[in-house]
């Protein structure tokens, strides 16, 4: 089966700062990877996605990073808003028509 | 824009009581995923229905059952109410996209409290 962990429960950076939330997969055959933020008592939302045959992805103000090769993806927010304070899940897609998430990392943005 | 509708939002139960909650995917959507998120929990995925079959299951317990209507909504029925089964419960849809599932688009939650 595929479980999904994330290396930090709680990130706290300061306004303005860069954010980098990481991700380990374990089912190589993984081939589609999205990032969802969770805003307390709401539901995950869509952030950016990437898929297999990419490395790289870039979105506004985020990047998704992959590395099929140690199975480690990343999350990098630019300029860090008090805005993005919330819960960061990677999900893994394995073909079993539905996502695995993982355990999420919460992002604290000090003003 | 359309977005997927759940309802009720909150429901509180007594243990070993019956609740039903509803989803209302988004127009055109023809896939509908539920999850379970404990406390402090990632979502954890129960079962997903594509063109009214099921078309997958996860860790769904034998108490729950689900279907997909003609209209494309979708009811999670769980019986036999545990404090345990309370948490959050999320539907999302997505349009099939072949063998991927896509991105999935999440609704605001149902919060079950069993009592």
């Amino acid at each position: 089966g595929e479980s999904v962990g994330l290396h930090l429960p709680t990130l706290s950076v300061q306004e303005g700062d860069n954010s980098i939330i990481n991700c380990a997969y374990s089912n190589s055959a993984s081939d589609y990877f999205i990032w969802y933020k969770q805003e307390s008592g709401k539901g995950p939302q869509f952030i950016i996605d990437i898929r297999s045959n990419m490395d790289k992805r870039q979105g506004q103000r985020v990047t998704v990073l992959l590395n099929k090769t140690v199975k480690h993806l990343s999350l990098q927010i630019a300029a860090t808003q008090p805005g993005d304070s919330a819960v960061y899940f990677c999900a893994v897609d394995t073909g079993r028509r539905a996502l695995t998430f993982g355990s999420g990392t919460r992002l604290q943005v000090q003003p | 824009a359309a977005g997927v509708i759940q309802s009720p939002r909150h429901l509180i139960k007594e243990k070993r009581e019956t609740a039903t909650l509803k989803c209302y995917p988004i127009p055109r959507h023809d896939t509908v995923y539920w999850y379970q998120q404990g406390p402090g929990q990632d979502p954890q995925f129960l079962i997903s229905f594509y063109e009214k079959m099921q078309s997958d299951k996860g860790s769904i317990p034998d108490r729950f059952s689900a279907q997909q209507f003609s209209d494309y909504h979708s009811e999670l029925n769980m019986s036999s109410l545990e404090l345990g089964d309370s948490a959050l419960y999320f539907c999302a849809s997505s349009p099939w996209t072949g063998r991927n599932t896509g991105e999935l688009f999440f609704g605001e939650g149902s919060r079950l409290t069993v009592l």
